[in-house]
Formats: structure tokens, C-alpha cells, sequence
């Protein structure tokens, strides 16, 4: 069984840029979700991917947009990028059962610094 | 609204002492509890979860956390801290919306001391 796999591993870009960042899901699996982690904070929830349909999206501006494609794997766009956007931004894949139970699987993250 | 309070950002413990990390919770609705830990420029890993079936629920490593409604909490516990333990350790609720996104909270530090 193959884990959550996200690329790349760390990226640095200057502010205004725009950024892609993706991510497999585990087999199997056919939700994606986003979330960023700024140092020192716990994860914060940017949306949620289900059967290529945004299924929630949190507290994040517009210029944070995403994709899922059919084979499941997902896609996070941060356009005008800011310096606060610097974060681990962590990719979780689920399969949902129709209670809120469902276990999210982390893959290990994309580093961004934007400077 | 769901979210989670973890209480101490940073705990230490000796090689072979208990670990407790504590989380509290506020909920609407029944709670789904998670405990997550992430190693240092990792993901996170699931420890445990509850979901209303044992309110004393066993995880990987030899953790455990209890559900403690009148408490409102779900403290995470190990009777035998070992070196491996050393990590970062989030409490999360699940908001039980169509998305089921977790809250998290911020994060305990864990040290382990030879």
C-alpha cells in the first residue's frame, strides 16, 4: 500500500509569485486535504478535495485554489504569494465512512519560504 | 464550533517516567478526538482516536488517551517514556461537516531526558 506522497520537498519563492504544490493519495483513498502549518502552530485547514468537487474550504483567502484529478491526486495554487504563505503545507487523504470519524493519513509535507 | 486546547507547549520527562499531555476539547456535538505526533520535518502520524465506542482508547507505542466528558478532555498518556517518544504531539476534533476537517491544537513538545 503506497502512503501520501507530496512533491516537492521544500520551495523557495518571492513574494507575488504563484506556487504549485501537489499530492498522491494513498490508494484507495479518494479525498484530499490541504492544510498549512506555520512554525510553532498546529495545522490549520485550507479545503478539502472529494471526487474532484471542492467538499469545505476554511479560513483562507481566494488565491489559495486546488484541483483534484481523477486518479485522485490533488493539486494546492497559492497565487500573489505573501511572505506569511512560509509554512509546511500538509497534504491528508481519507476515505469517508459518513460519520466524522474518518482517519486523515499526513504525507510529509512541502516546505514553502517565501521571501 | 469544535477546537482544542492543549495545555503546556513544552513538557520534559525523564527516560522511563509517565508522560502526560493534556488536551481539552470544546464541542457542540459528541466528539471525534484525535492525538496525531509529528517528528522532526515529517508528517503527522495517528497515534489514536476516539470515536465514542471505549472512552479509554489504546494507540501505537503504548499510548493511550481517555475521554473524559465531565472533564471535557482526552489526555494522552504512556506509563514508560523511551528516547523515541521525543516529538511533537498534536490534539485534534474532528468538526463532523461534510469535509470532517480537524482542528488542531497547538502542539506540545515532548523531550525525553537520559
Amino acid at each position: 500500500e503506497t502512503g501520501v506522497t507530496q512533491s516537492p520537498t521544500h520551495l523557495i519563492k518571492t513574494r507575488g509569485q504563484q506556487v504549485t504544490l501537489r499530492c498522491s493519495s494513498q490508494s484507495g483513498h479518494n479525498t484530499v486535504s490541504w492544510y498549512q502549518q506555520a512554525l510553532g502552530q498546529g495545522p490549520q485547514f485550507i479545503f478539502q478535495y472529494y471526487r474532484e468537487e471542492e467538499n469545505g474550504r476554511g479560513n483562507f483567502p481566494p488565491r489559495f485554489s486546488g484541483l483534484q484529478f481523477p486518479n485522485y491526486s490533488s493539486e494546492l495554487n497559492v497565487n500573489a504569494l505573501e511572505l506569511d504563505d512560509s509554512a509546511l503545507y500538509l497534504c491528508a487523504s481519507s476515505q469517508p465512512s459518513g460519520s466524522g470519524s474518518d482517519t486523515q493519513y499526513f504525507g510529509p509535507g512541502t516546505r514553502l519560504t517565501v521571501l | 464550533a469544535q477546537s482544542v486546547t492543549q495545555l503546556g507547549s513544552h513538557v520534559s520527562v525523564s527516560e522511563g517516567a509517565l508522560v502526560l499531555l493534556r488536551c481539552n476539547y470544546s464541542s457542540s456535538v459528541p466528539p471525534y478526538l484525535f492525538w496525531y505526533v509529528q517528528y522532526p520535518n515529517q508528517g503527522l502520524q495517528l497515534l489514536l482516536k476516539y470515536t465514542s465506542a471505549a472512552t479509554l482508547v489504546k494507540g501505537i507505542n503504548g499510548f493511550e488517551a481517555e475521554f473524559k466528558k465531565s472533564e471535557t478532555s482526552f489526555h494522552l498518556t504512556k506509563p514508560s517514556a523511551h528516547m523515541s517518544d521525543a516529538a511533537e504531539y498534536f490534539c485534534a476534533v474532528s468538526d463532523q461537516t461534510g469535509a470532517n476537517n480537524l482542528f488542531f491544537g497547538t502542539g506540545t513538545r515532548l523531550t525525553v531526558i537520559p
